[in-house]
């Protein structure tokens, strides 16, 4: 069984800041990475999925990386706005195998 | 386009009460349907899946039971419910690499 690690658990940033976070993953037999967004009382949304060492996807402030061979992902937000308050959620894939999710990173945005 | 409900959004329950959650998909055909919670202060467990109607898969042994009477329905389930089965209950479904997700269920169990 996967374990999927993301850190840290909870982050509180200014408005205007720019942050990241980790999700970590085991890389062996890995097949995708997924980043999803997590609003309080919404179902989450997907953001990216990564397959290739290497790979970097961005989504408007939001952008992301991943390094297959050590097993990490990170997840930057540049200029955070208080819209961006929400848990984000990495899952890891092997082949064979259903999403495994991390914990989530909780991230507030004061204004 | 496809589109994944779920119902009731939010359930209050005595321990020992039976439960019953029940998810549909449109717009997709013998799509895989999965089960989450969301337990607090942890992240989403996989609880059961289905690849097709009347195959359930479980991943963890627990107090619950799934079951999947037509292609684009998957109902979450349980006899007794226990103070540990609160939390919140999602369901999902797979489009090529990509799972979406209904609106969830809070369920709380007093």
């Amino acid at each position: 069984i996967l374990n999927v690690e993301q850190s840290p658990q909870s982050l509180h940033v200014q408005e205007g800041d720019s942050t990241n976070f980790t999700c970590s993953f085991p890389s062996s037999n890995f097949y995708a990475l997924h980043w999803y967004r997590w609003e309080t009382a919404k179902s989450p949304e997907a953001l990216f999925v990564m397959t290739l060492n290497g790979d970097e996807k961005k989504k408007g402030r939001i952008s992301a990386t991943l390094n297959t061979k050590e097993g990490y992902s990170y997840l930057y937000i540049k200029g955070s706005q208080p819209e961006d308050s929400a848990t984000y959620l990495c899952a890891s894939t092997s082949y064979g195998q259903n999403f495994v999710f991390g914990p989530g990173t909780r991230l507030s945005v004061l204004p | 386009s496809q589109t994944i409900h779920q119902w009731p959004a939010t359930l209050v329950q005595p321990v020992g009460s039976p439960l019953s959650l029940e998810c549909t998909v449109e717009g997709t055909s013998n799509p895989n349907l999965y089960w989450y919670r969301q337990a607090a202060g942890r992240g989403l467990q996989l609880l059961f899946y289905s690849v097709g109607i009347g195959q359930i898969s479980s991943e963890v042994p627990q107090n619950l039971s799934a079951s999947r009477p037509q292609d684009r329905q998957f109902i979450l389930s349980s006899k007794k419910l226990l103070l540990s089965d609160s939390g919140f209950y999602l369901c999902a479904y797979d489009r090529g690499r990509e799972q979406y997700f209904g609106p969830g269920t809070r369920l709380t169990v007093t």
